[in-house]
């Protein structure tokens, strides 16, 4: 069965580091998504993806992060200068047309 | 304001038992979704229910959709250890678009014991 992959599984920054969180969508998915959750808390929509550019985006999503599709296939999310409060379990998802979205293993992002 | 939110915050049952949660939201919704989060893990799609829609099952699962309340309900049947986790409510927002993205509630957390 087709599934999301996100690596890496676990990431250790410094703050004020760039990371790049990878994710593989489901090759016929056509809405791409990013969430997070930190410790404890709800999940929190981040930003959505949609014919190569951004659809929506929270606020959460400011200028430090960013998204790209760069080669068909993989959909990143970059966080410029990581901040402690950026520590969470980030979620990738995708989805084709209907309204099931299907979510990655999560990749956890510890910031120290 | 808040959406999807989800009661009781935690819940510990026997092997066996039926386990019911819920879930109150604040607008209109598309459709309402419920997963599972096991430990520290990724997010399972377990169901859909759509706004015209009052009941569906899967399984041991049984989802409501109450929209005059704004409620749902999830019912797991005849549970097992194996159900402990987490389970989450998400809306997908009506007059959102097509983008669809989803608001969640903080979860229930489901022990069950052996």
């Amino acid at each position: 069965e087709p599934e999301v992959t996100q690596t890496p599984s676990h990431q250790v920054t410094q703050m004020g580091q760039e990371v790049i969180l990878r994710c593989v969508p489901i090759s016929n998915h056509l809405y791409f998504y990013w969430y997070r959750q930190i410790l404890g808390q709800k999940v929190e929509f981040l930003v959505s993806f949609y014919n190569n550019e951004i659809s929506e985006k929270s606020e959460i999503f400011d200028d430090q992060f960013s998204v790209e599709r760069p080669d068909g296939s993989n959909f990143t999310l970059k966080i410029r200068s990581t901040k402690l409060e950026d520590s969470a379990m980030y979620f990738c998802a995708s989805r084709r047309t209907g309204p099931e979205a299907f979510f990655g293993q999560g990749t956890r992002l510890t910031v120290v | 304001s808040q959406q999807g939110e989800e009661d009781p915050q935690a819940l510990s049952i026997q092997e066996g038992e039926n386990a019911t949660m819920n879930c109150s939201y604040k607008t209109s919704i598309n459709n309402l979704q419920w997963y599972r989060q096991n430990s520290g893990r990724g997010l399972v799609h377990l169901i859909l229910i759509r706004s015209n829609e009052r009941e569906k099952h899967s399984g041991r699962l049984r989802v409501t959709l109450d929209t005059s309340k704004k409620s749902s309900s999830l019912l797991i049947t005849a549970s097992r250890a194996a159900d402990t986790a987490s389970y989450f409510c998400a809306t997908d927002l009506h007059n959102a678009g097509n983008n669809r993205k989803l608001i969640w509630g903080l979860g229930t957390s489901l022990a069950v014991n052996p």
